[in-house]
C-alpha cells in the first residue's frame, strides 16, 4: 500500500541554522506530495505541495522538490526561526476520487534562541 | 472563501459516557471529509472518511463511528466511551474531483480526555 516515511526526531537547531527533514514515500499511483505544519495545541496547516515529478513547493523560506526517481520530498530551509518550533508532517494523496491522504509520524522541530 | 468549523476544542469525559464531535465546511459543495485521531506524541491515524451524504468508509474498526447527515457536515460518535479514546480529533475536508493538486484542509482540532 502507499506509505509515507520521514525521520521523526526530535529535531533541535539553534536559530538560523540550515534544516533539512528528510521524506520518502512509496505510492501504487502517481501522488501529489505536500508538508503540512502543526503548532501546539492546533490543526495542521499546509505549507507546501508539488502535484508532479521535479515540482518544487516553496512557502516562508521552506522548500521541497517532488524526486519521482527516489521517491523523495524532503524539505529544506536556510535558516531557521524560534517561531518554525512544531511539528511537521509530509503526507501525499492519490485517487482524486475518494481521495485519501497519507501522512508521516511527524518529525518535531525545537529551534533555541 | 472555505471555512471548517470543528467544536468542542476540549473535552473532558468519563468512562462509559457518549460522544458526538461535530464538524462543518462552508464555502464549498460535495467535499470529502474525514476524521483523524492524532495520539500524543504520535501521527495521524485515519478513522474515518467519507466522499457523500450518508457514505461512510471506516479505516479502523473500533468503539468510534461516524455519520454524515447534511453535505457539508460530519459527526463523530460514540455510545461508550474508553480510556483508550483519549486523544486530539482533526476533521478535515477536500474538494472532490477537480484535480491532482487538491489539498486537505484541517479543523482546529478536538482534544478529549477520557477519565
Amino acid at each position: 500500500g502507499d506509505s509515507v516515511t520521514q525521520m521523526e526526531g526530535p529535531v533541535t537547531l539553534s536559530e538560523e541554522a540550515f534544516l533539512t527533514i528528510n521524506c520518502t514515500y512509496t505510492a501504487t499511483g502517481y501522488p501529489s506530495l505536500f508538508w503540512y505544519v502543526q503548532y501546539p495545541g492546533e490543526g495542521l496547516q499546509l505549507l507546501l505541495k508539488a502535484t508532479k515529478a521535479d515540482d518544487k513547493g516553496s512557502n516562508k523560506g521552506f522548500e521541497a522538490t517532488y524526486r519521482k526517481e527516489t521517491t523523495s520530498f524532503h524539505l529544506e530551509k536556510g535558516s531557521v526561526q524560534v517561531s518554525d518550533s512544531a511539528v511537521y508532517f509530509c503526507a501525499l494523496s492519490v485517487d482524486n476520487y475518494g481521495q485519501n491522504f497519507v501522512f508521516g509520524p511527524g518529525t518535531r522541530l525545537s529551534v533555541l534562541p | 472563501s472555505q471555512t471548517i468549523h470543528q467544536w468542542p476544542a476540549t473535552l473532558v469525559q468519563p468512562v462509559g459516557s457518549p460522544l458526538s464531535l461535530e464538524c462543518t465546511v462552508e464555502g464549498t459543495s460535495n467535499p470529502n471529509l474525514y476524521w483523524y485521531r492524532q495520539a500524543a506524541g504520535r501521527g495521524l491515524q485515519l478513522l474515518f472518511y467519507s466522499v457523500g451524504i450518508g457514505q461512510i468508509s471506516s479505516e479502523v474498526p473500533q468503539n468510534l463511528s461516524a455519520s454524515r447527515p447534511q453535505d457539508r457536515q460530519f459527526i463523530l460518535s460514540s455510545k461508550k466511551l474508553l480510556l483508550s479514546d483519549s486523544g486530539f480529533y482533526l476533521c478535515a475536508w477536500s474538494v472532490w474531483g477537480t484535480g491532482r493538486n487538491t489539498e486537505a484542509f484541517f479543523g482546529q482540532g478536538t482534544r478529549l480526555t477520557v477519565v
